[in-house]
């Protein structure tokens, strides 16, 4: 089964700061993979998204995030953070291929951003 | 416009109670999802509708409904429900089911008493 872990739980930054979240998937294969933010009681916005191509993938609000097959990994990177930053991060896969599962986002338990003025 | 639309932002239920939760797009779009998330923990898929018909039921318990009458509009149907049902319930929608991005809405908050 698939399975995603997100190590962090809660990170702290500094503004100005740059920023890693880390992000380590299990799957038999290559699948698609997101990164999705979520501000208290709202819905997730998709930040960038990994199917294929250049492993190095760029985002809206300054993101990136790289795809290393080795390693299993997908980490979302930012040089420089703002306050307005600050959010719930979640991670997410989804197989490429069809059957029952086909659509199915798995979610990592997320990472909470703190940022320090 | 990559809106989806979520009706009523906040619910509010006795166990006995039978209500609807509403979820729009206008996107054109031919799968749309049901997630459950509660407190501190990511989302739960709980439904998959593509081009209108039920595609994967995530063993939910029956107290959960799902309908979709047309392309653009996804209900859940709430009936004795349980306290511990109180989550945020998301609905996502994507241009087809698979590879494409899901894009959700603001969630209704649900509260069972």
């Amino acid at each position: 089964a698939q399975s995603v872990t997100q190590p962090d739980i809660h990170i702290t930054v500094s503004e100005g700061a740059s920023l890693e979240l880390r992000c380590n998937y299990s799957y038999g294969a290559t699948p698609y993979l997101f990164w999705y933010v979520q501000s208290p009681g709202q819905g997730l916005q998709l930040l960038l998204k990994y199917f294929s191509g250049d492993t190095l993938v760029q985002g809206i609000k300054g993101f990136e995030a790289e795809f290393k097959r080795s390693q299993s990994s997908f980490n979302l990177r930012k040089p420089s953070v703002h306050w307005s930053d600050a959010a719930e991060y979640f991670c997410a896969v989804g197989p490429r291929a069809g059957g029952t599962s086909y659509g199915k986002l798995t979610f990592g338990q997320g990472t909470i951003l703190t940022v320090h003025p | 416009d990559t809106e989806v639309t979520q009706t009523p932002k906040h619910l509010v239920m006795g166990m006995t109670n039978k209500k609807s939760l509403k979820c729009e797009q206008h996107m054109g779009h031919r799968a749309m999802y049901w997630y459950k998330q509660k407190a501190k923990k990511p989302p739960e898929l709980m439904f998959v509708y593509s081009y209108e018909k039920l595609s994967i039921n995530e063993s939910v318990p029956s107290r959960f409904s799902p309908e979709c009458p047309n392309s653009s509009l996804l209900n859940l149907h709430l009936h004795a429900l349980q306290p511990e049902d109180s989550a945020l319930y998301l609905c996502a929608s994507s241009p087809g089911q698979g590879r494409d991005t899901q894009y959700f809405g603001p969630g209704t908050r649900l509260t069972v008493l």
